[in-house]
């Protein structure tokens, strides 16, 4: 059975500070790797996503992930953080068709 | 519309009734997916159609859940007898193309339903 781990469940940050989420999956085939956030009364919404190619993944509003296959990993990263970007994160992985497995989500503060 | 809705928003139930939740997903959107999430924990599994099949219901957690899209749309999350347990947030979740071999489509969610159950 696939699983997910986030490692960080509470971050607390200042604006510009650098960001990097955990997640770390197991299973040991060939994955998809999700990374979705929810900003405050908001739905889930797609941050970013790897299927295959150029392991480092750049999505919306300047983040990027990185998919280390050693590692089992796909963290997420962002240089420099804003206010507007408080919110929970979760990371997910899909091995087989339809069924995702998400990691119980890092709640992000970003201090102004 | 333009996104995944769902209804109710907020629902109370009493230990022992019956609830239904209802989803709609994106217009033309072949895959549905329910997941039920925990305070403080991420979404979990619970089934999904292509179409009006139902593919995958490993992750009901009993014979009390039930869930159909009987016309390839709308589909209806039912819980019967409803348990404290049951009281979680339940999403809803479709995409365009079909969730079959390695490659899944984007998921699009909707708001949820909170279920609470006294």
């Amino acid at each position: 059975a696939q699983s997910v781990s986030q490692h960080n469940h509470h971050v607390i940050l200042s604006e510009a500070a650098s960001l990097e989420l955990g997640c770390n999956y197991s299973y040991g085939g060939t994955v998809n790797l999700f990374w979705y956030v929810q900003y405050p009364g908001q739905h889930l919404q797609l941050l970013l996503k790897y299927f295959s190619g150029d392991p480092l993944v750049k999505g919306i509003k300047g983040f990027e992930a990185e998919f280390i296959k050693s590692k089992f990993s796909f963290n997420l990263r962002k240089p420099s953080v804003q206010w507007s970007d408080t919110a929970e994160y979760f990371c997910a992985v899909n091995a087989y068709a339809g069924k995702s497995t998400f990691g119980d989500g890092t709640t992000l503060t970003v201090k102004p | 519309g333009a996104g995944v809705s769902q209804s109710p928003r907020y629902k109370v139930a009493k230990r022992g009734q019956d609830v239904a939740l209802r989803c709609d997903p994106i217009s033309g959107h072949v895959s549905l997916f329910w997941y039920q999430q925990a305070l403080g924990q991420g979404p979990e599994f619970l089934t999904y159609f292509q179409n009006e099949a139902q593919l995958d219901k490993s992750g009901l957690p009993s014979d009390r859940f039930f869930a159909e899209r009987p016309e390839g749309s709308v589909s209806t999350l039912k819980i019967q007898r409803t348990q404290q347990e049951d009281s979680a947030v339940y999403l809803c979740a479709s995409s365009p193309g079909l969730a079959g071999g390695l490659r899944t489509d984007t998921q699009y969610f909707g708001p949820g339903t909170r279920l609470t159950v006294l």
